[in-house]
């Protein structure tokens, strides 16, 4: 099974500032079929169940803010909030796709300074 | 609009059965391959079972196997699991979440609100 660790388990961080979440596979998760990383990122704020903001890595999902992006390759990935804002408070999945079974990783609380 | 309704969560004694529901909405659903994604009290994310767009492939998670059954009506439009000897540690939110293809979940653009699965005596 490939196990996705995530760092740190929370943050806080002051409004309008960067938001850094960075998740690691124990294998690499390239997808040779289109030489992507077979990696997803979602966020869940309390009481409601989880939502797709990145796929693919780095790409977004439609609607989402463009101050969410996603990047890395091979085994380390990013989740960058570039300007947090009141309503970013979440917890936030990376979540590899290469194979089964799927796997997430344990989470980063998100929280405003 | 698109949308998963899950139903069927309730409180059962440990060694007994539920089966959830799934009930979409909005999309084609026979076009998509659908997941049971877990989630215990304060915990983090669970993936459970997967089955592909026209239910010919079914995956689990080893936590799972041979204890959970995944099954859809395309019909209906209804994703089901049914679940036998259910132990303390199954106790969660169970989300319906659909995927991107036919053939495999991959990640998860559409997720219902849950239903509780308790397991306690």
């Amino acid at each position: 099974d490939i196990v996705m660790t995530q760092s740190p388990d929370s943050l806080a961080v002051s409004l309008g500032e960067r938001a850094t979440i960075n998740c690691k596979s124990s294998q690499t998760i390239l997808y040779s079929s289109n030489n992507k990383n077979s990696l997803a990122w979602y966020q869940q704020k309390p009481g409601q169940p989880p939502h797709l903001i990145i796929y693919w890595a780095s790409t977004r999902e439609s609607g989402v803010p463009d101050r969410f992006s996603g990047s890395g390759s091979g085994t380390d990935f990013t989740l960058t909030i570039s300007s947090l804002q009141a309503e970013d408070v979440a917890v936030y999945y990376c979540q590899q796709y290469y194979s089964n079974p799927l796997t997430f990783g344990g989470g980063t609380k998100v929280e405003i300074k | 609009e698109v949308h998963l309704l899950e139903s069927g969560g309730d409180l059962v004694q440990p060694g007994g059965s539920l089966r959830l529901s799934c009930a979409a909405s909005g999309f084609t659903f026979s076009s998509y391959a659908m997941s049971w994604v877990r989630q215990a009290p304060g915990k983090g994310l669970e993936w459970v079972s997967a089955i592909s767009g026209i239910g010919s492939s079914t995956y689990y998670a080893d936590s799972v196997k041979g204890r959970f059954t995944i099954s859809r009506d395309n019909s209906k439009n209804t994703l089901y699991l049914q679940m036998n000897s259910l132990r303390a540690e199954d106790t969660a939110v169970y989300y319906c979440a659909k995927g991107v293809s036919s053939g495999s979940a991959r990640y998860f653009d559409l997720w219902g609100r849950g239903t509780l699965v308790t397991v306690s005596s």
